[in-house]
């Protein structure tokens, strides 16, 4: 199985710069999600990475490195909208399925 | 397209009551999975399917079953409810292959007194 580790809770400034960062060990790694979850709704996908680097999507982007089991989520230009929970999720195909297994989330809270 | 739906979106039973929570895509996506949500737990998957008649165990299946009789619908059924069953619950779909997402519906919040 895998073993998802990312901070409990983080704050930020409007506007500022933020980042996420996601550990994480596996047997089988097959790719990483991040995914974005408002409270009281549900996820939704922000990014998804296989091969080491960063992958850039308007102000979120997201990196990999797989030799050191680590990813992180990078959030500019912060507005209050990104006040949420963001989830790291890692499938590992050891398993046999493309299902992912997630992290506990990092609750992120963006202030005025 | 709808998407992933989920009935009902808020159910509260009492201990030992059984219950299905449905779940259906019409997005023809192979893979149907459930999650439950926790405070501080993260999502945690419950049971999974990889297509119609196949289904498999998760990281916390005691108390939950599960059947795929169509690609469509991934019902969940609660046999005898307990308040450790209190949660949300998420259903979620994904074509099969590595590069995909998965899509989320938008959740059932269940109360078990």
């Amino acid at each position: 199985g895998q073993n998802i580790d990312q901070p409990t809770e983080m704050t930020a400034t409007e506007g500022a710069i933020v980042q996420i960062n996601c550990t994480y060990q596996t047997s089988g790694f097959n790719g990483l999600f991040w995914y974005q979850q408002h409270a009281g709704e549900a996820p939704t996908f922000l990014s998804y990475n296989v091969l080491d680097g960063l992958e850039e999507k308007g102000r979120f982007s997201s990196f990999l490195s797989r030799s050191k089991g680590y990813s992180y989520l990078l959030l500019k230009e912060l507005q209050m909208k990104d006040s949420a929970s963001y989830l790291c999720a890692v499938r590992d195909r050891s398993g046999g399925s493309y299902i992912p297994t997630f992290g506990r989330g990092t609750s992120l809270i963006v202030h005025p | 397209n709808a998407g992933v739906t989920q009935t009902p979106k808020f159910q509260v039973l009492k201990t030992g009551q059984s219950m299905t929570l449905q779940c259906a895509q019409d997005m023809n996506h192979e893979y149907m999975s459930w999650y439950r949500q926790d405070p501080g737990m993260g999502l945690r998957l419950i049971h999974y399917s990889v297509g119609a008649g196949i289904t498999d165990q998760g990281e916390v299946p005691n108390g939950y079953n599960v059947s795929r009789s169509t690609t469509e619908d991934f019902p969940l059924r609660l046999l005898s409810a307990a308040p450790s069953q209190t949660s949300v619950y998420f259903c979620a779909s994904q074509l099969a292959g590595g590069g995909e997402t998965q899509y989320f519906g938008p959740g059932t919040r269940l109360l078990v007194l």
